[in-house]
C-alpha cells in the first residue's frame, strides 16, 4: 500500500536556526497537511495546501512557517527561525480527493535545544 | 471554530467491549473520524461517518448523530494491542481538526 514518507525521523537544532522537514506524500494525492504535536498534545492542524496553494492555515502557522511543493513529489515545512516551543512531532499527510480519510507519514520528531 | 470533546481514560478488560464518546460543534461538518494512535506513532484511520447511523468494520463500529452532534467509536474483543490512544476528528472544508484523545487501557 503508497505511504506518505518524512524525512528525517529526528531533528535536532538549535533556537534561532532554519530547519525543513521533507515529505513524500501519495503519487495521486492532490490535498497535503501539516499537522503537529507536541509531547502529551492533541495534533494540531497548520496548513492545508492545494492545487500549488494554502487553502488554510492556523494561527499557530505565523511568518515563521512557510510550505512548498517544489518539484511535483517533495512537500516541505520550513520554520525560519525555530524557538523553544517548536519542538513538537510534525506529521505530514495527504488525500486523493475532500472526502477521503487522512493518510499520515511517520512524522519528524523536532527538537529545538 | 471546532469544539470536540471526548473523556481522557478509559480502562478496560481483554475481551470486554468499551465505548468512545465524542461530542462536537463546528462551523462546517464534511465527516467525523476515528484515529488510533499508539504512544510515539502516527495517527492510524479507524473509521469514518459522513451520514447518519452506523458503520462497522471488523471489531470497530462507529456511529454518528449529526443533530446531536455526537459519535462514539466502539471496541469489541478487546487485544491488548488496542492500548492506544483514539482521536476523534471532524471534517470541514478544508481540514480535519482533532480532540485531545482517548487513551484506552487494556488489561488482561
Amino acid at each position: 500500500e503508497p505511504e506518505v514518507t518524512q524525512t528525517p525521523s529526528h531533528q535536532v537544532t538549535q533556537m534561532g536556526q532554519e530547519v525543513i522537514l521533507r515529505c513524500v506524500p501519495i503519487s495521486n494525492h492532490l490535498y497535503f497537511y501539516w499537522y503537529r504535536q507536541i509531547l502529551g498534545q492533541k495534533v494540531e492542524f497548520l496548513v492545508s495546501f492545494y492545487n500549488n496553494e494554502i487553502s488554510e492555515k492556523s494561527e499557530i502557522f505565523d511568518d515563521q512557517f512557510s510550505v512548498e511543493r517544489p518539484d511535483g513529489s517533495n512537500f516541505t515545512l520550513k520554520i525560519r527561525s525555530t524557538k523553544l516551543e517548536d519542538s513538537a512531532m510534525y506529521f505530514c499527510a495527504s488525500i486523493s480527493d475532500g472526502n477521503s480519510p487522512l493518510h499520515f507519514g511517520n512524522g519528524t520528531r523536532l527538537t529545538v535545544t | 471554530g471546532q469544539n470536540i470533546d471526548q473523556p481522557t481514560e478509559m480502562t478496560a478488560t481483554e475481551g470486554a467491549i468499551v465505548q468512545i464518546n465524542c461530542t462536537y460543534q463546528t462551523s462546517g461538518f464534511n465527516g467525523l473520524f476515528w484515529y488510533q494512535q499508539h504512544a510515539g506513532e502516527a495517527p492510524t484511520f479507524l473509521s469514518y461517518n459522513v451520514l447518519d447511523g452506523l458503520e462497522e468494520k471488523g471489531r470497530f463500529s462507529s456511529f454518528l448523530s449529526r443533530s446531536k452532534g455526537y459519535s462514539y467509536l466502539l471496541l469489541k474483543e478487546l487485544q491488548m494491542k488496542d492500548s492506544a490512544s483514539y482521536l476523534c476528528a471532524v471534517k470541514d472544508d478544508y481540514k480535519l481538526s482533532f480532540g485531545a484523545g482517548t487513551t484506552v487501557t487494556v488489561r488482561a
